[in-house]
């Protein structure tokens, strides 16, 4: 069946260094979607790609989406502790089944 | 807009008793919700699509009638897991596309629900 791979599942970083996750599916995806998930807390929508080599900002977070459309990055600039929790990416498949498969996570913990 | 309530947010029974799970959305119609589960520390695996008026796709290995789903309206969809067992317990997601959303457009969660079976 369909994958999405994560890495790396954990980072711990000192607080101003960057940080990246990266995501890998299996299958070419129609779009690719970032969610981050709070300790304790329900996964909230970051980001939307949808075109091959799509790149977006959102202040200090890049977004990348491949040229393939099958990996993408995340991207984050000086984390500050605000950035902690974990990021999952979720790929939405090119069929109708309007199901999202998501990413294993990437756990991020920032040292003040 | 797009909010997605979930009830309860953590319930502990009994093993073998069962237990409902609600998934209201409060200002937009979800034709379409899912049900996802998530163990700690781990990602969330879809369980079930939850169509309004049918029933629902459930995803290989899910069992259907452990897990009942019930869509009766465009704004309620319900997850009964029935005769829980303590592998039962797990965080327990749902979520629905905003008003208008289209195939592939981003998700909005509930709060989740935590089942503890004893």
């Amino acid at each position: 069946g369909q994958q999405v791979m994560q890495i790396p599942q954990y980072q711990h970083v000192q607080e101003g260094e960057d940080f990246t996750t990266y995501c890998n599916s299996s299958t070419t995806l129609s779009n690719i979607q970032w969610y981050k998930q709070r300790p304790g807390g329900h996964p909230v929508f970051l980001i939307q790609l949808v075109k091959s080599g799509e790149v977006k900002k959102q202040k200090r977070l890049t977004f990348q989406f491949g040229e393939a459309k099958k990996n993408s990055s995340l991207h984050i600039t000086a984390t500050q502790t605000t950035d902690v929790g974990t990021y999952f990416c979720a790929g939405a498949l090119m069929d109708s089944s309007y199901k999202l498969i998501f990413g294993s996570g990437t756990r991020l913990l920032v040292r003040p | 807009g797009a909010v997605v309530s979930q009830h309860p947010s953590w319930v502990i029974c009994k093993s073998g008793t069962s237990v409902k799970i609600e998934c209201r959305s409060l200002d937009f119609q979800a034709t379409t919700m899912f049900w996802y589960r998530q163990f700690p520390k781990q990602s969330l695996m879809l369980m079930a699509t939850s169509n309004e008026g049918s029933k629902a796709t459930y995803e290989q290995g899910v069992e259907k009638d452990k897990f009942l789903i019930n869509h009766a309206s465009l704004t309620l969809s319900t997850l009964t897991v029935t005769s829980a067992h303590p592998e039962d317990s797990s965080f327990y997601i749902c979520s629905a596309r905003g008003a208008g959303g289209t195939w592939g457009s981003p998700l909005h969660f509930g709060n989740g629900t935590r089942l503890t079976v004893t």
